[in-house]
């Protein structure tokens, strides 16, 4: 069964920086490109950035490009979320998900989450 | 700025059909967005019902299905169970890999 176990969330004051990764099982891994998507409390989603199964192309929201970098370590079936200068406003849940290619297109499954607070 | 708009809530009772739309700031929406649809129920991560506008994931049940329905992207439920209450967000793919989510609707089985 395809699996997604998103860590590396916590509290962290505003302005400082967070890693979060995505470790991925039972699929090939390369093949498919991956997102970052979050939830603040009682929101809707909202998508935050895309890898392409390569990991040669980046997408983000205009949220939060410039301050986020998302990327893949391929040899470790893993997907990472480096998000630094935090804002209030990124406090979430983050999921990652998985798309049905290598393209950033359909989404099929994702992961349970990991809780992000931003706050002093 | 793109904005995908779904209604806020919508009511139905069991047994019955009701159907989720999805519209784009943009204009019409077609497959080319290829329009995905998600189940979220409280408390749980979203679960992936319909990719590229009409086809199911393997887990989806028959009663839900996709559609283009008069510029909108479309989700009906026909035969609605109590387990379908939850929350139902579209996702629309604009090119250069930009993917917006609609605000979501709230269903409720009454």
């Amino acid at each position: 069964e395809v699996q997604l176990v998103e860590s590396g969330g916590g509290l962290v004051q505003p302005g400082g920086s967070l890693r979060l990764s995505c470790a991925a099982s039972e699929f090939t891994f390369s093949s498919y490109a991956m997102s970052w998507v979050r939830q603040a409390p009682g929101k809707g989603l909202e998508w935050v950035s895309a890898l392409s199964g390569s990991g040669g192309s980046t997408y983000y929201a205009d949220s939060v490009k410039g301050r986020f970098t998302i990327s893949r370590d391929n040899s470790k079936n893993t997907l990472y979320l480096q998000m630094n200068s935090l804002r209030g406003e990124d406090t979430a849940v983050y999921y990652c998900a998985k798309h049905y290619s290598s393209s950033p297109k359909n989404v099929d499954v994702w992961g349970k989450g990991t809780t992000v607070t931003v706050s002093s | 700025q793109t904005v995908v708009t779904q209604e806020p809530s919508l009511t139905v009772s069991p047994g019955g059909t009701v159907t989720l739309t999805c519209a784009s700031s943009t204009g019409a929406v077609t497959s080319g967005y290829y329009p995905n649809w998600f189940q979220q129920k409280p408390g749980q991560a979203p679960r992936a019902l319909i990719y590229s506008t009409s086809n199911k994931q393997s887990w989806t049940p028959a009663r839900f299905s996709g559609s283009l329905l008069g510029g909108k992207a479309a989700l009906t439920l026909s035969g609605v169970q109590p387990e379908d209450e939850a929350e139902y967000y579209c996702l629309l793919y604009y090119g250069g890999a930009q993917l917006v989510f609609g605000g979501g609707t709230k269903l409720t089985v009454l």
